[in-house]
């Protein structure tokens, strides 16, 4: 069956250390990935996607993302976390044909920074 | 403008009360959507219109109605909802319904039903 998995609800990091959140599918066929961000009362910012081409993706406010087919992975990281980005962020994935094509959302990863 | 409007921001209502969501954005998009998300939970999907056709129902209760007036425009009419129905409402657009499309999401609705 094709899902999306998060692994950790929350991350704790310190300011100005690593950031890393992981994502992975499961999927015969590689999908359409994405990563989205939601600050407090807010709605979703896309933060990066990857379709085809280069696998390793930078998005904005500093995220990369790296899809990696062989780990059926999209895990996002920041090399040097900022208090701004405390925040709940979403892995998204779309199966593409076949599955009509909807966005299906991890179950989302809480980022604390400490300072 | 890149933004996608939500109003109300926040909605009480009772359970015999009728009301509406409105959804709005001018960037020239042809597909909005209609997204749920519970606390402390992801977005699931309810609703999508493509060229202001509903071309998504996921199985949502009757007591939901969608209407998509024209393609700036997404409505979400509620009445008789149940208080389990409480929960941050998104409204979202792209340019078009496809697999690799942007969504756009609007700051949303918080509802709680008494």
């Amino acid at each position: 069956a094709q899902s999306v998995t998060q692994l950790g609800s929350h991350v704790s990091v310190s300011e100005g250390a690593l950031v890393l959140l992981r994502c992975n599918y499961s999927s015969s066929v590689p999908p359409y990935l994405f990563w989205y961000v939601q600050y407090p009362n807010q709605g979703l910012q896309l933060l990066l996607k990857y379709t085809t081409g280069a696998t390793l993706v930078k998005g904005i406010n500093g995220f990369e993302a790296e899809f990696k087919k062989s780990e059926t992975s999209f895990h996002l990281t920041k090399p040097s976390a900022h208090m701004s980005d405390a925040a709940e962020y979403f892995c998204a994935v779309n199966f593409g044909r076949g599955s009509q094509g909807n966005l299906i959302f991890g179950k989302g990863t809480k980022l604390s920074v400490k300072p | 403008d890149t933004e996608v409007t939500q109003t109300p921001k926040h909605l009480v209502m009772g359970m015999t009360n009728k009301k509406s969501l409105k959804c709005e954005q001018h960037m020239g998009h042809r597909a909005m959507y209609w997204y749920k998300q519970k606390a402390k939970k992801p977005p699931e999907l309810m609703f999508v219109y493509s060229y202001e056709k509903l071309s998504i129902n996921e199985s949502v209760p009757s007591r939901f109605s969608p209407e998509c007036p024209n393609s700036s425009l997404l409505n979400l009419h509620l009445h008789a909802l149940q208080p389990e129905d409480s929960a941050l409402y998104l409204c979202a657009s792209s340019q078009i319904r496809g697999h690799n499309e942007k969504l756009f999401f609007g700051s949303g609705t918080q509802l709680s039903v008494l």
